[in-house]
């Protein structure tokens, strides 16, 4: 089966950094990604990790260690607008399909 | 281009009662998913669908879930009959070709079960 981790809340101040865990266990690793839900609407995509290492676009930066069955998503200057949920997923198993975490429930306050 | 997009955006029905979500992928999206979140939990995987083959049905709950496909356009999943803990929202994703990770996801059917 395939199941993964990540912290249910975090807490930042506007133009700090934060970082969002994510673990994983699966069989048949392809990949990682993460999506971002804003007031539980479309989740939308931000990063996709196939390759061990990071991953930079604009503000966001996502990190993947195949060999520890883990990534991160790093968000730098934070924004209000960022407050929304960040969801990782796998995809792996035998028909390659993306199966996602619970989801972390990031505010960033004044 | 339009995006994918689902409907109805919000249903409330009783126990027992029947309701069939409706989700139209980007234009020629031949994977078409289904996915379902329980407030508080993860996103999870229904099915897969390529054309209007089933990929993968491994997380349909029970035979109370029908979803179809016919000429590998729109889909629909309904639900007869309804439960109490089958609440939570339904999302549907498509995307083109090889999975690259990157899945364009709809705004989500909001289903209550009274």
């Amino acid at each position: 089966g395939q199941s993964l981790e990540q912290p249910s809340e975090v807490t930042a101040v506007e133009g700090a950094i934060v970082q969002i865990n994510c673990t994983y266990q699966t069989s048949g690793f392809y990949g990682l990604s993460w999506y971002q839900q804003h007031d539980g609407g479309a989740p939308t995509f931000l990063s996709y990790n196939a390759l061990d290492g990071l991953e930079e676009t604009g503000r966001f930066s996502s990190f993947l260690s195949r060999s520890d069955s883990y990534g991160y998503l790093l968000l730098q200057e934070l924004q209000m607008k960022d407050s929304a949920s960040y969801f990782c997923a796998v995809k792996g198993g035998a028909t390659n399909k993306l199966i996602f975490g619970t989801g972390t429930l990031l505010a960033v306050q004044p | 281009e339009a995006g994918v997009t689902q409907f109805p955006s919000h249903s409330v029905i009783e126990k027992g009662q029947t309701v069939t979500l409706r989700c139209d992928p980007i234009s020629g999206h031949d994977n078409l998913y289904w996915y379902r979140r329980v407030m508080g939990k993860e996103i999870k995987f229904l099915l897969h669908f390529v054309k209007e083959s089933k990929q993968d049905e491994s997380g349909m709950p029970n035979n109370r879930f029908l979803a179809e496909r016919t000429g590998g356009t729109y889909s629909t999943l309904k639900v007869q009959p309804a439960e109490l803990e089958d609440s939570g929202v339904y999302f549907c994703a498509s995307h083109r070709g090889v999975n690259t990770g990157e899945l364009f996801f709809g705004e989500g059917s909001r289903l209550t079960v009274l």
